[in-house]
């Protein structure tokens, strides 16, 4: 089955240190992958997308993400964070349908990054 | 650019009435407008996708009599929630893309609606 999983559920990370979030898809084909971060109450805001060529692709806010298909990973990454990352982040995929029009937008659990002073 | 409004952003009602959402994009036209609904730390579930002109496609348990959608033009798509009761009450939020002009064009997210329903 189409898929997107994010083994982790909760990360706390001190301001300033590195962050990585795991997303791993289960596709027939290369989906379209996505990252999105959800401030508490609001909608979702995308940090960056994959949908083909490079495999490190740079976001806003200095987030970037490296797509494996060996590992069947797309995992999002920031060098220094800031207390302002605090948030929930979603990976998604979808596949395109032959007909030019998107697919379901299929979202992981979620992660929820904690920032420490 | 590609800007998506809902509204309202909070609503409170008592149970048995209808409450209607409205989800605009503001500036690029919507062919395709997608409804979710989030519980409280859960990720988002997919209820339903409309294309302008067309009824809305409906997830499986989604009963369609209770919400309904429509999607009469290519800015804005509305949500009724019809006959609400408490176990309605949750986070709902649209999303809406290009698609039909653009296939890499990615689903923009309106803020939510939190829909509390006494």
């Amino acid at each position: 089955a189409q898929s997107v999983t994010q083994p982790d559920i909760h990360i706390t990370v001190s301001e300033g240190a590195s962050l990585e979030l795991r997303c791993n898809y289960s596709y027939g084909a290369t989906p379209y992958l996505f990252w999105y971060v959800q401030s508490p109450g609001q909608g979702l805001q995308l940090l960056l997308k994959y949908f083909s060529g490079d495999t490190l692709v740079q976001g806003i806010k200095g987030f970037e993400a490296e797509f494996k298909r060996s590992q069947s990973s797309f995992n999002l990454r920031k060098p220094s964070v800031h207390w302002s990352d605090a948030a929930e982040y979603f990976c998604a995929g979808a596949v395109v349908r032959t007909t030019d029009s998107w697919g379901k937008l299929q979202f992981g659990a979620g992660t929820q990054v904690v920032v420490t002073p | 650019g590609a800007v998506v409004s809902q509204h309202p952003s909070w609503v409170i009602c008592k149970s048995g009435t209808s409450v209607k959402i409205e989800c605009r994009s503001l500036d690029f036209q919507a062919t395709t407008m997608f409804w979710y609904r989030q519980f409280p730390k859960q990720s988002l579930m997919l209820m339903a996708t409309s294309n302008e002109g067309s009824k809305a496609t409906y997830e499986q348990g989604v009963e369609k009599d209770k919400f309904l959608i429509n999607h009469a033009s290519l800015t804005l798509s509305t949500l009724t929630v019809t006959s609400a009761h408490p176990e309605d009450s949750s986070f709902y939020i649209c999303s809406a893309t290009a698609a039909r002009d653009r296939v890499d064009q990615p689903q923009h997210f309106g803020d939510g609606t939190r829909l509390s329903i006494l």
